[in-house]
């Protein structure tokens, strides 16, 4: 299995600019979680799905961020419009059961 | 008071010295913990995992013992060598409950 793979690995973009990122999950797993980790706040639930469903999205920051699953093997977490404070690292992770928790390699954003 | 940017606890060990991290955890009704590694520029990896029925569970070189009374963690790591330097993360969660709430970690330095 080639576990969570994420795109792009590596973002920069400008301030006010529209930001996609990408995850698919692992085969199987019914559960997805997006993560924003900064050296400010530590690693931070932003939304997580169940069955393509989202369950709680608490977590995120403002109207300008998004995210959905269209289906069982594909998600996204839109930034619109970016801004500079937005800059961290992005993670995705899938869960096949209770708790266990396998995370993608993560985006670095930054936005200018 | 105004935060200034998390202060990651440190560790340096000598190579092929046993290291013991540390997790104090503040809600008394968690009852799954769970030990993240996050190596630098990675996503954090699955290492070893608790429930609250147990208080002591080894996996293959690391260890990890659980003190429900005063909400303590702890991860054992045997004979530390280069490749175990990284972030290290404990993880709870409740009940049903699907999100994991993170520590904000502790980076240990295997010194030669």
């Amino acid at each position: 299995d080639a576990g969570v793979i994420q795109s792009p690995r590596h973002e920069v973009t400008e301030m006010g600019q529209e930001v996609t990122l990408r995850c698919k999950p692992i085969s199987g797993h019914d559960y997805l979680f997006w993560y924003r980790q900064t050296m400010m706040r530590g690693l931070e639930l932003l939304i997580y799905f169940n069955n393509n469903v989202p369950i709680d999205d608490s977590g995120m920051p403002e109207d300008r961020f998004s995210a959905k699953m269209p289906n069982a093997s594909f998600s996204t977490l839109k930034i619109q419009p970016s801004e500079p404070r937005d800059s961290a690292v992005y993670f995705c992770a899938s869960s096949p059961r209770v708790n266990e928790q396998f995370f993608g390699p993560g985006t670095r954003l930054t936005v200018l | 008071g105004e935060s200034v940017g998390l202060h990651l606890p440190t560790l340096s060990v000598q190579e092929g010295d046993n290291s013991i991290i540390n997790c104090a955890y503040s809600n008394s009704a968690s009852d799954y913990f769970i030990w993240y590694k996050q190596e630098s520029g990675k996503g954090p990896q699955f290492i070893i995992d608790i429930r609250s029925n147990m208080d002591k569970r080894q996996g293959q070189r690391v260890t990890v013992l659980l003190n429900k009374t005063v909400k303590h963690l702890s991860l054992q790591i045997a004979a530390t060598q280069p490749g175990d330097s990284a972030v290290y993360f404990c993880a709870e969660t409740s009940g049903s409950a699907r999100q994991l709430t993170f520590g904000s970690g502790t980076q240990l330095t295997v010194l030669p």
